[in-house]
């Protein structure tokens, strides 16, 4: 059984970029949800997708976008990057939304 | 909205010491419960869960039991380990099964 995957691993970007996340889910899982982890802190919830729509959003704002595709594989896209957005981008698998597994993350750093 | 507070860390301790990591947390309605554990540049691992009142989660040693009564998630392990140093999040998920709402972390560090 495969386990979530992530990529890049590292990213750097400089302010005003644009970036793409990407996350493969665990077999079997139908649902990707995605958290930004600032240094320090818990992670914090940005959307959930399930089955190809977004399920729920938590309070980012709509430069913060996702897609899922047929398979349940899922982009996080963020325009014009702030300094801010420099942080751990985990993206967590389930099946319904419940016991979600995560991923290794991708570490992005804004410059 | 929901919300969850953990103990402060660091949380330092000798190997084969007793651990306790307060959670407490505030919910409406019925949540579901988790320890996560993430070790130094790595995601979050599931460590255990617990769905309902007076439930006990338990996993490799570690053991937390859901009371609804105190609205506390307490983690507890009879026997620490070096291998056990990392940082562990109490996480809690509403009944619409979308988001997890994590607590800030507590750094548990131990020393041979």
């Amino acid at each position: 059984e495969t386990g979530v995957t992530q990529s890049p691993t590292h990213l750097i970007k400089t302010r005003g970029q644009q970036v793409t996340l990407r996350c493969s889910s665990q077999s079997g899982h139908n649902t990707v949800s995605w958290y930004q982890q600032a240094l320090g802190q818990g992670p914090q919830f940005i959307f959930q997708y399930y089955r190809e729509e977004e399920n729920g959003r938590g309070n980012f704002p709509p430069r913060f976008s996702g897609l899922q595709f047929p398979n349940y594989s899922s982009e996080l896209n963020v325009n014009a990057l702030e300094l801010d957005d420099s942080a751990l981008y985990l993206c967590a698998s389930s099946l319904d939304g419940h016991e979600q597994y995560f991923g290794p993350g991708t570490r992005l750093t804004v410059t | 909205g929901n919300s969850v507070t953990q103990m402060e860390g660091p949380v330092t301790l000798s190997e084969e010491a007793f651990l306790t990591i307060n959670c407490t947390y505030t919910a409406t309605g019925y949540p579901s419960l988790f320890w996560y554990v993430q070790y130094p540049g790595e995601g979050l691992q599931l460590l255990l869960k617990a769905t309902k009142a007076d439930d006990k989660g338990s996993n490799k040693g570690f053991e937390a039991t859901y009371r609804k009564e105190t609205t506390s998630f307490h983690l507890e392990k009879g026997s620490v380990q070096v291998s056990d140093s990392a940082v562990y999040f109490c996480a809690l998920m509403g009944t619409g099964r979308r988001a997890l709402t994590f607590g800030s972390g507590t750094r548990l560090q131990v020393q041979p």
